[in-house]
Parts: structure tokens; sequence; C-alpha cells
């Protein structure tokens, strides 16, 4: 099983600031398949990047991912509002579909 | 534009089976997996199992043992059942499809959980 650890646990960040989000895995995920999900209260989770760098349909170009192998990076160039939320990675390269515990983005 | 609407019962008592059902509306229901989740109160999100629609299933190893998870391609549905359940098993349940695309080579390519069913909460109490 491929273990996902995500830091920092809370970022305190105002609006227009860069946040950065770490994910790391356990062992290396194959073809980067490693995504990013955006979650707000009361709501199921939503797709922002697919396959560690590809922007999921509709997301905007401030939200961008990177990495390769066991380290990923999701990067917000400058946050708005609406992105105060709690992000999660996952990898869906191996059995089973392993998530990591999350980062909040919280207003500082 | 496809959409997943799910349903079930909302609360159950310890050793009771959970049951909830996805209908998957506006889209294909084959090349893609149909896909369980949960989110304990408070808590991240844990992956249960999926479904592909000719009936090919994947558990979590934590899980196996009391989940089943089915599908009725004749109407665009899947459905999750779990087993003796106790309140650790209390939380938001999501369905959700990923895509496995055939390649012209013959492999495969795989994309993330691009579509999400509302959520429904299950607790489990005496």
């Amino acid at each position: 099983e491929i273990v996902l650890t995500q830091s920092p646990g809370t970022l305190s960040l105002s609006p227009g600031e860069r946040a950065t989000l770490s994910c790391r895995a356990s062992h290396s995920v194959s073809n980067d398949y490693l995504a990013w999900y955006q979650q707000k209260p009361g709501q199921p989770p939503r797709l922002l990047i697919n396959g560690a760098s590809s922007r999921a349909t509709g997301i905007p170009d401030r939200f961008s991912g990177s990495g390769s192998g066991t380290d990923f990076t999701l990067t917000i160039t400058r946050l708005e509002p609406e992105d105060f939320a709690v992000y999660y990675c996952q990898q869906y390269a191996g059995s089973p579909k392993t998530f990591g515990q999350g980062t909040k983005v919280e207003i500082k | 534009q496809v959409q997943l609407q799910q349903w079930g019962a909302g609360l159950l008592k310890p050793s009771e089976t959970l049951s909830l059902t996805c209908g998957v509306y506006g889209g294909s229901f084959s090349g893609y997996h149909w896909i369980w989740i949960r989110q304990p109160p408070g808590k991240g999100l844990e992956w249960i199992g999926e479904i592909t629609h000719s009936g090919s299933t994947d558990y979590s190893p934590s899980l196996k043992s009391r989940v089943t998870i089915s599908v009725d391609p004749s109407k665009n549905q899947f459905s999750l059942k779990v087993r003796s359940v106790s309140a650790a098993d209390t939380a938001v349940y999501y369905c959700a499809r990923d895509t496995r695309r055939k390649l012209v080579t013959g492999a495969y390519k795989y994309y993330a959980m691009d579509v999400w069913g509302q959520g429904t909460t299950v607790s489990v109490s005496s």
C-alpha cells in the first residue's frame, strides 16, 4: 500500500499570497498517477489536478501541480477567498487507491 | 454532463447492514471505475472499493471482509453493502467515478475521480 503524507497540516495565509502544499509518497507513484482535490465544508471533493500536473476541466490557472516519483506539490499562485479549503492528494497507481490526510488552507 | 445521485438508509444499529445505491445519469456506464469513498466526521477520505461495468471489483484490504460492491448496467446503477456495521462506520459516504482509456498501443491510461455524488450521511448508533 502506498502511504501519502501531506505537509503542512494547516497553512495560514492571506488572500493574494502564494500557497505551496506538499505530498510525499512511501513508494514511487507509477506513471505519476497522482491527483489533488479541494473540499469545502458540506461538499464532495472537487478534482483539481490529474496525472500530477494536468488541470481538470474548468480549474483556474492559478492552480498548478508538479512533481514525480515520490514528491509532489500543489501550488496556488494567488489565493482567492474561495480557495480557503482542505486539499487532499490521492494516488490511483495502485490498489488501494490511497489519500493523504489533508492540508487545511485557512485565512490568516 | 454526467451526474451521480446516491441514496440509502442513513441511520443504522450496530450489526446491521449498510446499503447504498448510486445512479449514473447523462453519460456512459462503460469505460469507468465506479467507486465508493467514505469520510468519518472531521476526518479524511478513505477509498472503500470499486467496480467496472462488467462487474470486476477491487476492495480496500481493511474493509474487504465486510464489503460488497455490485453493479446493474441495465439501470446504470451500482451499490455498496457493508455488513456488521459499528460506530466506526459512521461517515459520509460518496460515490464517484474514475476513467480508464485504452490507447492505440493496447495499454491503458487512467484518470482520477472527476465526478462525485452528493454524499450520504450514515450514522450507526444503538
